[in-house]
């Protein structure tokens, strides 16, 4: 089955620690989106990649990095930058970017927490 | 200012009543595109229904359906006889367009539904 998976479910962080969260697709969908969810909020737009080797910041990238070497991976690391981590983050594609307004495909999530 | 109202935090129902989710958006321009997801327990968000603001007509898929009123910015969501399987977080969103030819996707706070048995 076709679909965007995610790891770890959950991940803890220690103080100073940069941790990556994993987003694989096999959907072969050109752009690819990190959003962070926090209790009784909208998502919110970390990063986005539109095409291999390219991507462009969100609205709350501050603290946080991604790299798209390869067309179905999008890492996400969560520096040390990023005083307050804990939240819920998710992966999503989409066919083409999204002046197409094409619909989005999510993974389950990655719940970081800070210990 | 670009901004989606999902002013129910929280509805609570008894399964096969039905329940109306309100989303209620403001944007400067002409064309744009609402959708709704739903998030279940399991995390991923689903995509419901998407709509350009250009087509008004009132949508039905099964016991979903969804009210579209330019006049009101509304884009309400009605389950009807609700089933348990319905409980989730229901998300509205904005799709406006943003720096030449993208667009930024703007997110309601989310809607929790608790259908109970």
């Amino acid at each position: 089955d076709g679909g965007i998976t995610q790891s770890p479910k959950y991940l803890f962080r220690k103080e100073g620690q940069n941790v990556t969260l994993s987003c694989e697709q096999n959907l072969n969908h050109d752009a690819m989106y990190w959003y962070r969810q926090d209790p009784g909020q909208g998502l919110r737009l970390i990063y986005y990649s539109q095409i291999v080797n390219d991507f462009q910041k969100g609205d709350i990238a501050e603290g946080y990095s991604v790299s798209r070497e390869k067309k179905e991976s999008f890492p996400l690391t969560v520096t040390s930058a990023q005083k307050n981590p804990t939240a819920f983050y998710l992966c999503a594609s989409s066919i083409t970017e999204l002046s197409t307004n094409e619909k989005l495909f999510f993974g389950s999530g990655t719940q970081l927490s800070v210990l | 200012a670009q901004k989606v109202t999902q002013a129910q935090t929280e509805i609570s129902v008894v399964e096969k009543e039905d329940v109306t989710l309100d989303c209620v958006y403001e944007t400067r321009d002409t064309t744009y595109y609402l959708f709704w997801y739903k998030q279940p327990p399991s995390g991923e968000l689903v995509f419901l229904i998407r709509r350009n603001s250009f087509d008004e007509q009132n949508e039905i898929s099964g016991r979903y359906s969804w009210n579209f009123q330019k006049s009101t910015s509304s884009f309400n969501f009605t389950i009807t006889a609700s089933q348990v399987v319905d409980s989730a977080v229901y998300f509205c969103a904005l799709s406006e367009p943003f720096m030449d030819s993208n667009y930024q996707l703007i997110w309601g706070a989310g809607t929790k539904l608790i259908i109970k048995p």
